[in-house]
């Protein structure tokens, strides 16, 4: 079964510096999203991207945070300048196109660590 | 409470029995899903009804929803120590099929062997 893989599945970094999360999405969805889930807490939405633009963010997605698709495959969170706050599990998710294509299929994660 | 809220927190049960989830929302919904996450993995899908559907079976899961009372149930039956994950439900708004999913907590279930 096709599956959604991301890199690195662990992430050491000092506050202050830039990470970029890297996911690989199913080759034929067209909607692509990144969600993240501190430790104990809910999963939570930050961004959806499709036809090469964000379609949807929420209010944790602030100006440190950009998404990019660079090339045929690849779907990348950068985070600017983390913070300690950023620490968690960041998840790429994909789906296809409309009606029926509703649900999301999720990588494994990227553990961010900011110490 | 908050969009997507699941109770309980927690369940234990024995392998074989049956294990009942339940989950509220508060607004409009397109659709609702249901999703399982191991521990330290990522989530998946089990099952999706919409808005306009009352109860959904896959294999041994049922899923039903009330729109009036903004409520929806996950019922694993015969469960298995292989269930032992933490459940998700997930709402997408009335906006669209490919608006972001609003989780909750999860139920953390456990089934003894």
């Amino acid at each position: 079964e096709p599956e959604v893989t991301q890199t690195p599945s662990h992430q050491v970094t000092q506050m202050g510096q830039e990470v970029i999360l890297r996911c690989v999405p199913i080759s034929n969805h067209l909607y692509f999203y990144w969600y993240r889930q501190i430790l104990g807490q809910k999963v939570e939405f930050l961004v959806s991207f499709y036809n090469n633009e964000i379609s949807e963010k929420s209010e944790i997605f602030d100006d440190q945070f950009s998404v990019e698709r660079p090339d045929g495959s690849n779907f990348t969170l950068k985070i600017r300048s983390t913070k300690l706050e950023d620490s968690a599990m960041y998840f790429c998710a994909s789906s296809g196109l409309g009606q029926g294509n509703e649900k999301l299929f999720f990588g494994s994660g990227t553990q961010l660590s900011v110490l | 409470s908050q969009q997507g809220e699941e109770d309980p927190q927690a369940l234990s049960i024995q392998e074989g029995e049956n294990a009942t989830m339940n989950c509220s929302y508060k607004t409009s919904i397109n659709n609702l899903q249901w999703y399982r996450q191991n521990s330290g993995r990522g989530l998946v899908h089990l099952i999706l009804i919409r808005s306009n559907e009352r109860e959904k079976h896959s294999g041994r899961l049922r899923v039903t929803l009330d729109t009036s009372k903004k409520s929806s149930s996950l019922l694993i039956t015969a469960s298995r120590a292989a269930d032992t994950a933490s459940y998700f439900c997930a709402t997408a708004p009335f906006t669209g099929a490919n608006s972001k999913l609003t989780f909750g907590k999860g139920i953390t279930l456990s089934v003894r062997p």
